[in-house]
């Protein structure tokens, strides 16, 4: 256990709809990253959040948007679903201080829009 | 951005054998290198990583080479044991964002 929770662990929804994932990084982190797998793309970064502000952006569509809130939780919001947006969505979180630079990741996601 | 490419796709060896992966990278500036181990239905996890200013790095079993001159970096484990079975992703650019590899299928036949 990463220390790392993500919900929900599974969701299945139709195209066209929107999504709420959720993430709860590890105590003290400050430091949330978001990425999508699927199954012939490796680990796609998407976005990272550092104490509430957006610090990086990879690959993230327009249709996608973040956000971390005061408590350091995050949300990944997905909208207009699409078929190609099925895949596993992870968290990490990273303290982002000292020498490390480990990322921790949460459990996954399992989006299947159908 | 960042662009990693990592080869082989897929590598089968036998047990007590060596596994040797090897990744590219494009960006110059990066200076992370990590490599993360992701068994199958679990999250992926952090095994080793090397910084920039450092060109080899080895944990027990667990080796890693990088050449900032090449841009290219490697993972190698010796005496290979099934539960060395997994995808290993390489990945590249600094402690805000690196960019992962598209995966190596390690199969070690018992």
């Amino acid at each position: 256990d990463s220390g790392v929770t993500q919900t929900p662990k599974h969701l299945i929804t139709a195209t066209g709809q929107r999504v709420t994932l959720r993430c709860s990084p590890r105590s003290g982190d400050l430091s949330v990253y978001w990425y999508q797998q699927s199954l012939d793309q490796g680990l796609q970064f998407l976005i990272q959040y550092y104490n509430g502000e957006e610090r990086a952006k990879g690959n993230i569509l327009e249709r996608f948007s973040a956000q971390q809130f005061p408590d350091l939780h995050s949300e990944l919001n997905l909208s207009s679903l699409e078929l190609g947006d099925s895949a596993l969505y992870f968290c990490a979180s990273s303290p982002t201080r000292g020498l490390s630079y480990e990322q921790y990741f949460g459990p996954g996601t399992r989006l299947t829009v159908t | 951005g960042e662009n990693v490419e990592q080869h082989p796709s897929t590598l089968s060896v036998q047990e007590g054998d060596s596994a040797v992966i090897k990744c590219t990278y494009s960006d110059s500036a990066s200076n992370y290198f990590p490599w993360y181990k992701q068994e199958l239905g679990k999250r992926p996890q952090l095994i080793i990583d090397i910084r920039s200013n450092v060109g080899e790095k080895k944990d027990q079993r667990i080796a890693v080479t990088l050449n900032k001159t090449a841009k290219h970096f490697s993972l190698h484990i010796t005496e290979t044991q099934p539960e060395d079975s997994a995808v290993y992703f390489c990945a590249a650019g600094d402690f805000n964002q690196f960019y992962f590899g598209t995966g190596t299928s390690l199969t070690v036949i018992p």
